[in-house]
């Protein structure tokens, strides 16, 4: 079936840090991939998505890649701002099937 | 309504009893997703309707759990006989579409279910 596995948390930063979180997949078809973020109190926010290979989602200074060959999608983000706290969630969809989420990652940048 | 709305955000029930939990969605948004958020569990898919109809059940943890919408808007998820185990935030979202999910889901900002 499909699952999505992402990097264990929590991950701190200190402001202006460079973020990588690991976002790795299986599929029987051919997914869009997509990261929500969960800012504390909130609901979930779809936060990019990229829908064929080698596309780029890109919001609020973070970027992910949808690499084929590696079945990955890494969120990226160059400078980390304490606002940036939350969770973050890897997602995938095949074939218009429900989302399947990642465990999600707890993100805590200070100051 | 502007976004998706769940009620009631806090349910402090006794194992044993019967709860309903409801979810109003964007209007216009045929699909309707009911998700389980447990700690260190990520998101469990349990439900979605597209109007009325409910394709995948397949995430319902026992027959203890029922969901259904009417009119294709309003959803009730209904746990009967609660377990101190069915303790979690349970989400709500919606979609344009089942078959449109590059547009994302809309999520609410759940009920946070404790059983005691």
């Amino acid at each position: 079936g499909n699952s999505v596995t992402q990097m264990e948390g929590p991950v701190t930063l200190s402001e202006e840090a460079f973020l990588t979180i690991n976002c790795t997949y299986t599929a029987t078809g051919y997914p869009s991939l997509f990261w929500y973020v969960q800012y504390p109190g909130e609901g979930l926010q779809l936060l990019l998505k990229a829908t064929k290979a080698d596309d780029k989602g890109s919001n609020k200074g973070f970027e992910a890649t949808y690499r084929k060959e590696t079945t990955s999608f890494h969120l990226e983000k160059g400078s980390v701002q304490v606002s940036d706290s939350a969770v973050y969630f890897c997602a995938l969809s095949d074939l218009g099937t429900p989302l399947v989420f990642g465990k999600g990652t707890r993100l805590s940048v200070i100051a | 309504g502007a976004g998706v709305s769940q009620s009631p955000s806090n349910k402090v029930t006794e194992k044993g009893k019967d709860v309903e939990l409801r979810c109003d969605p964007i209007s216009g948004h045929t699909a309707l997703y009911w998700y389980r958020q447990s700690l260190g569990q990520g998101l469990e898919f349990l439900i979605y309707f597209q109007g009325n109809s409910a394709p995948d059940k397949s995430g319902l943890p026992s027959d203890r759990f029922s969901a259904e919408r009417t009119g294709g808007s309003v959803s009730t998820l209904t746990i009967q006989r609660t377990q101190q185990e069915d303790s979690a935030v349970y989400l709500c979202a919606s979609s344009l579409s089942s078959g449109q999910v590059n547009y994302g889901y809309t999520f609410g900002s759940g009920t946070r279910l404790t059983v005691v």
